[in-house]
Parts: C-alpha cells; structure tokens; sequence
C-alpha cells in the first residue's frame, strides 16, 4: 500500500533560518506528491505540489523537488518567518486508475521564533 | 480562494446526542471527502464521494454515516455521539481529474 513518513516534530527555528522537513514515500504506482500547510485555527491550503519525477514545486518562498530514485520530497525553505509557523503535512495521491484519495504523513509542527 | 464551508466550526454536546455536520461547496467539484484529525494532528479519511448519490467508506472505520444528495452538500451525521468521537474533522472536495483538494475550516467536536 501507499504510505508517506515525515520528520517528526515538532521543529523550531527563529526567523530566517533555513528549513528542511524530511519526507518519503512508498506507492505501487507513479504518485503526485504534495506539502499542504495547516495554520492556527484553519483548515489545510495546498503550498505545493509535482507530478512527476524531477519536478520542483515551488510557492510562498518554499520548495521541494520530486526525487524518484530516493522517493523523496523535502520541504525546503532558505529564510523561515514568523509567519510561516504551522503544521505542514507531506501527501500523496497514487495517479494510477481512478484513485483521488490522498495519503497523509502524520504532519510537522513549525514554530518560528522572532 | 477556495469556496468551502462547514459548519458549525466549534461544537460541544453530551453523550447520546444526534449531531449533523454541515459541508458545502459553491466551486461545483463532483468530489468530496471528510477527514478526521486526532489531536496528534494526524489525518484519517473517513469519507468519500465522487458523485451525487455514491459514497464510500475511507481507511479509517467511523461510525459515522454521510450522503451526497446534492452536488454542493456533503453533510456527516453521528446517530449517538460518544467522546471517542471528540476530535477535529474535516471536509474537503476537487473537481475532475485535477488532484488538488480544496479544504474547509473544520469543525472541532467535544463530546462531553
């Protein structure tokens, strides 16, 4: 089955320091893979996502590249705000067939300190 | 902007009661999902739809029950609440073949 395992938090940095959440996956098939972040109080927003293999997804200042040999996705950012405390979740959908069911890693809590 | 709503967003009640929890959307997406999240943030899919009268269950068990009688409507009914349902859940839907779902603002529920 599909799976996706992310750093456990929870993680604080202080403001502009560079972030890194770990995130790998197992899937049958060929996966599209997505960060989606959950602040305070809120429901999830997508941050961003790829579909294949070396894509890079990229939004707000945040990246993560789509690596097929390591089956990877790490969420990067170079300079963290205190803005972008939150819980972020690494996800997948397995595109094969007619499956738009997402799977979920357990999330990472980020705090950003001033 | 994602158009999803739920309501209400916050809930409290006593044990045995009949609760409803409302989900709408107005982006006409034929595909709608409900989440739990336990309080260790982790999300369960518990629900699903991808059309007007078809629903299935998800991966994790619920005693819940849903229906899909309008595209726009998703609505979650618990019979009998217990407080191993006191948790935050979540709708979502998307549209097509497109894999991104769009997410409401949850409904956080207490069971007393």
């Amino acid at each position: 089955g599909n799976s996706v395992t992310q750093m456990e938090g929870p993680v604080t940095l202080s403001e502009e320091a560079f972030l890194t959440i770990n995130c790998t996956y197992t899937a049958t098939g060929y996966p599209s893979l997505f960060w989606y972040v959950q602040y305070p109080g809120e429901g999830l927003q997508l941050l961003l996502k790829a579909t294949k293999a070396d894509d890079k997804g990229s939004n707000k200042g945040f990246e993560a590249t789509y690596r097929k040999e390591t089956t990877s996705f790490h969420l990067e950012k170079g300079s963290v705000q205190v803005s972008d405390s939150a819980v972020y979740f690494c996800a997948l959908i397995d595109s094969g067939g007619s499956n738009y069911k997402l799977t979920f890693g357990k999330g990472t809590l980020l705090t950003v300190n001033p | 902007e994602a158009d999803i709503y739920q309501t209400p967003r916050y809930l409290v009640i006593g044990t045995g009661k009949k609760i409803t929890l409302e989900c709408s959307q107005t982006m006409g997406h034929d595909k709608m999902y409900w989440y739990q999240q336990d309080p260790g943030m982790e999300l369960h899919l518990i629900h699903y739809s991808y059309g007007v009268n078809s629903t299935e269950k998800g991966d994790l068990s619920s005693e819940s029950t849903v229906s899909r009688i309008r595209t726009e409507h998703f609505p979650l009914t618990l019979e009998s609440a217990r407080p191993s349902h006191t948790s935050q859940y979540l709708c979502a839907s998307s549209a097509g073949f497109s894999t991104e779902q769009y997410f409401g603002p949850g409904t956080r529920l207490t069971v007393t």
